[in-house]
C-alpha cells in the first residue's frame, strides 16, 4: 500500500531564505506526482504536478523535482514571502481513475 | 477549464439530522469521483470512491449506510451524511477524473460540515 511521507511537518523561516520541502514515497510505481497548497479552512490549489517521465517542473519561484526511482520529491521555494505561509501537499497517484495518496503535508511559516 | 464545484461552501446542522454535499464537474465529465475527509491539522483521508451508475467503494472505517453516495450522471456526484453527529463536523473535499483524462484529478473548493 502506497505511504506517503512530509518532512518537516512544521516550518518557520524569515522572509526572503529559500527553503526545501520533503516528500518521500513507498512505491515508485506512480503515474504522477502532485504538490498542492492548501491556506487554512479553504481548499486546494494544485502548484505542480511531475509526470513520472520527468525529472522536474518550475512554476515561478517555485521548482519541484522528482526521483522516481529512489521515491523522493522536493519542493524549492526561492525568495520566500509572508503570503507563501499555508500548508504545503504532496500526492501520488498510481493509475488511472485512482485516488491521491496525500502525505500529512508540511506547514510553513513565513516571518515578515 | 477542469473546475469543479461543491455545494454547498459550509453547513450548520443540528444533530441527528442528514446533509446532502452536491460536487460537480462543471466543464468535463467524470467517469470517477473522489470523497475525502479532512479533520483540523489533519491531512485528506480519502472515504469513498464513486463511479457513474454503479455503487460507491468505501474505504475502511468509513459506514456506508451513513455516508451515502450517489453518482448519477457523469458530473454530478453526492455526499449524503445521515443522522449526522457532532464527530462528522469536518471538511469534506471531492474530486473529479475526466474521461478524456483518467490519471488527472481536479478538486473542489471543500464543504465545511458543523454538527451542533
Amino acid at each position: 500500500k502506497q505511504e506517503v511521507t512530509q518532512i518537516p511537518a512544521a516550518l518557520s523561516v524569515p522572509e526572503g531564505e529559500n527553503l526545501v520541502l520533503n516528500c518521500s514515497f513507498t512505491d515508485s510505481a506512480i503515474y504522477n506526482l502532485q504538490w498542492f497548497r492548501q491556506d487554512p479552512g479553504k481548499g486546494l490549489t494544485s502548484l505542480l504536478l511531475i509526470q513520472s517521465s520527468q525529472r522536474e517542473q518550475t512554476s515561478g519561484r517555485l521548482n519541484a523535482s522528482l526521483d522516481k526511482s529512489s521515491g523522493r520529491s522536493t519542493l524549492y521555494i526561492a525568495a520566500s514571502q509572508p503570503g507563501d505561509s499555508a500548508t504545503y501537499l504532496c500526492a501520488v497517484v498510481d493509475s488511472g481513475n485512482t485516488p491521491l495518496v496525500f502525505g500529512k503535508g508540511t506547514r510553513l511559516s513565513v516571518i515578515a | 477549464g477542469a473546475v469543479v464545484s461543491q455545494h454547498p461552501s459550509w453547513v450548520i446542522c443540528k444533530s441527528g439530522t442528514s446533509v446532502k454535499i452536491e460536487c460537480r464537474s462543471l466543464d468535463f465529465q467524470a467517469t470517477t469521483m473522489f470523497w475525502y475527509r479532512q479533520f483540523p491539522k489533519q491531512s485528506l483521508m480519502l472515504m469513498a470512491t464513486s463511479n457513474e451508475g454503479s455503487k460507491a467503494t468505501y474505504e475502511q472505517g468509513v459506514e456506508k449506510d451513513k455516508f451515502l453516495i450517489n453518482h448519477a450522471s457523469l458530473t454530478l456526484s453526492t455526499l449524503t451524511v445521515t443522522s449526522a453527529h457532532p464527530e462528522d463536523s469536518s471538511f469534506y473535499i471531492c474530486s473529479a477524473s475526466p474521461v478524456l483524462s483518467p490519471y488527472e484529478q481536479y478538486f473542489g473548493p471543500g464543504t465545511r460540515l458543523t454538527v451542533t
